[in-house]
């Protein structure tokens, strides 16, 4: 079935860091790919998504290309802030469209040091 | 907008008792479904539901129960608990297959078994 592999951290920068969290995904034909983010104590939210290949969501200084040539969806960002740290879950529908659900990732969790 | 509502937040139950854990939408999503979180395993479907009356197993049901009788309202029935139920349950909704749309999350029942 359909699955997505991410690294599971935990991944710790300093502020300002430039970050990289890496998603790749096994998947038939080309599905919608999503990012979200899990602050402490809260509900998953989406951050960002790409409906299909080459596409590049971005929301809050967070970005990620959707690459069919390597089955890929890296979160990347700039700079990070303090606020930044949070789990990460890179998803994609578990079928038929997405009418059952969501596949997530086992997460990353992100440290900010200041 | 109240979005996806889930009560209770907390709940402790001893093993063998039985609860609901309740969830609503405000936004008229047809989709909804029920994830459990654990440490180190992301997040899994347990039921999903594509429509009033309409209800589906995930990759873990074991254990669980779900109906939908209403558009708004999807509970969660624990018939039995058990130390293994312990874990942070959510409930999400979309407005078309979530391929497309991704799902609005709730804040979670954080349930533990003793």
């Amino acid at each position: 079935g359909d699955s997505v592999t991410q690294m599971e951290g935990p991944v710790t920068l300093s502020e300002e860091a430039f970050l990289t969290i890496n998603c790749t995904y096994t998947a038939t034909g080309y599905p919608s790919l999503f990012w979200y983010v899990q602050y402490p104590g809260e509900g998953l939210q989406l951050l960002l998504k790409a409906t299909k290949a080459d596409d590049k969501g971005s929301n809050k200084g967070f970005e990620a290309t959707y690459r069919k040539e390597t089955t890929s969806f890296h979160l990347e960002k700039g700079s990070v802030q303090v606020s930044d740290s949070a789990v990460y879950f890179c998803a994609l529908p578990a079928g038929g469209g997405g009418a059952d659900g969501l596949t997530f990732g086992k997460g990353t969790h992100l440290i900010i040091q200041p | 907008n109240a979005g996806v509502t889930q009560t209770p937040k907390f709940q402790v139950l001893k093993t063998g008792q039985s609860m609901t854990l309740q969830c609503a939408q405000d936004m008229n999503h047809e989709y909804m479904s029920w994830y459990r979180q654990d440490p180190g395993m992301g997040l899994r479907l347990i039921h999903y539901s594509v429509g009033a009356g309409i209800t589906d197993q995930g990759e873990v049901p074991n254990g669980y129960n779900v109906s939908r009788s209403t558009t708004e309202d999807f509970p969660l029935r624990l018939l039995s608990a058990a130390p293994s139920q312990t874990s942070v349950y959510f409930c999400a909704s979309s407005a078309g297959t979530g391929g497309t749309y991704g799902y609005t999350f709730g804040s979670g029942t954080r349930l533990t078994v003793v």
